[in-house]
């Protein structure tokens, strides 16, 4: 199963609303991971079976989904948040990655 | 607190075998599925391996199936690549991570800081 990212980066301000979207290739169900990650560090859970929050994640990530197109948002962009975005597909073996989204200041 | 730390990584060259390992705690190692994840330098995130709680049932990435072997250690809490072949295109940061399952959905919710394997002449 292919997961593509859209946009591939994109530059944002502090407090802008962010969308990056995953299409997978086939139907996945709701099997679908969002993971941040900054430079330097491993990657960090955010979003699980495609609109659940992980504990301990601010509520201004979100997640939902739409056949096989799903989305995370950024209500309000924060310093913090300045990351590359990862979807990863978990319905079936292989796993797979989708190739990333990379958020950078504007 | 869950804690997991890889090791093992270092140079090597095209053709020679590694194995490295992941040390777990703060968590029942045994009730867990656990995959190798790699990210080569200035790339993306590259499922590789996948091991069952038991060591049962496991799967591979075609990138490494039949050079590669994941094993794990339920009575030392630990986890392996058997990494032979070696090629260029192995060199990567080599990350261990848990998978949680919860009402038939999983997801990998810990990570260690990973390992880094360069595979050059």
């Amino acid at each position: 199963i292919q997961l593509t990212q859209s946009p591939s980066s994109l530059s944002a301000s502090v407090g802008d609303r962010v969308t990056i979207t995953c299409r997978a290739s086939q139907g996945i169900s709701s099997y679908l991971a969002w993971y941040q990650q900054k430079p330097g560090k491993a990657p960090k859970l955010l979003i699980y079976a495609a609109s659940t929050l992980q504990s301990g994640v601010p509520s201004r990530f979100s997640g939902s989904t739409s056949g096989t197109d799903f989305t995370l948002t950024i209500s309000s962009l924060q310093p913090e948040d300045f990351a590359t975005y990862y979807c990863q597909q978990l319905s079936s073996f292989p796993l797979t990655f989708g190739p990333g989204t990379k958020v950078d200041i504007k | 607190e869950v804690l997991l730390v890889e090791s093992g990584g270092t140079l090597i060259q095209p053709g020679g075998s590694l194995r490295l390992s992941c040390a777990a705690s703060g968590f029942t190692f045994s009730g867990y599925s656990l995959n190798w994840v790699r990210q080569a330098p200035g790339k993306g995130l590259e499922w590789v391996a996948h091991s069952s709680s038991s060591g049962r049932t496991i799967y591979y990435a075609d990138s490494v199936q039949g050079r590669f072997t994941i094993s794990r250690d339920n009575a030392k809490n630990s986890l392996h690549l058997q990494m032979d072949s070696l090629r260029d295109e192995d060199t990567a940061l080599y990350y261990c991570a848990r998978s949680y399952c919860t009402g038939g959905v999983c997801y990998m919710d810990n990570w260690g800081q990973g390992t880094l394997v360069t595979v050059s002449s």
